[in-house]
């Protein structure tokens, strides 16, 4: 148990299909993230909130948006998404930090994502 | 671009063989590095972690990494597996002065230890 629990653990949406992903942390931590886990690639970092402001888009599809209604929680709403979407999806949290300070990222346990 | 390579993606081991894994990063400034394991269906957890001081680090379940500045290098080491070590194995860097927590991942390595 990491402290940042994620739901649900298994998604299987079609491609019209309108659906979120849940994170929540109790770690009291003020960053949060959402990575792509695809197979045979690294680890890609998707969006970054700092006291629920976005700080980075990663390049990622208006049809990834995500939403951090306060520090503890952060979804990402997926509508009309495509096979190639298929992947974990993992969010992380850490402390709010300067660009400096030395700090490590909590992972969740992920989303496996299926689009059929 | 920032980028961190790990050289072996699937190795194969038997219980007490030694292990060492690679990882290089192409960022030239300050770093802090990281290894995180992913033991399956589970989470990803941190297994060591380098900010700064001693460039040898001792982490979690016996591992350990050490920091070669001049190499770029951040191999993680284990003196003796256990079937218990079959997992998947992330190498991270985080640049200081970067982007708040963001981490480069490398691609991972799948560790199989046969008993």
């Amino acid at each position: 148990e990491t402290g940042v629990t994620q739901t649900p653990r298994h998604l299987v949406m079609g491609m019209t299909n309108k659906k979120s992903l849940k994170c929540e942390q109790h770690l009291g931590h003020n960053a949060m993230y959402w990575y792509k886990q695809s197979a045979k690639k690294p680890l890609e970092l998707m969006f970054v909130y700092n006291f629920k402001e976005q700080t980075e888009n990663n390049s990622v599809p208006s049809r990834f948006s995500p939403e951090c209604p306060n520090s503890s929680h952060l979804f990402l709403h997926l509508h009309t998404l495509q096979p190639e979407d298929s992947a974990l999806y993992l969010c992380a949290s850490s402390q709010a930090l300067l660009r400096d300070a030395n700090t490590e990222a909590f992972f969740g346990q992920g989303t496996r994502l299926t689009v059929v | 671009a920032q980028s961190v390579s790990q050289h072996n993606h699937h190795v194969i081991l038997s219980e007490a063989a030694s292990l060492e894994l690679g990882c290089n990063y192409s960022y030239g400034g300050t770093v802090n590095l990281f290894w995180y394991v992913q033991y399956p269906g589970q989470h990803l957890q941190l297994l060591l972690k380098y900010f700064s001081g001693d460039p040898l680090v001792k982490g979690i379940k016996g591992f350990e990494a050490e920091f070669i500045k001049s190499k770029f290098s951040f191999n993680l080491r284990k003196p003796s597996v256990q079937w218990s070590d079959t997992a998947e194995y992330f190498c991270a860097v985080k640049r200081r002065g970067s982007t708040l927590g963001r981490l480069y991942f490398g691609r991972g390595t799948q560790l199989t230890v046969w008993p």
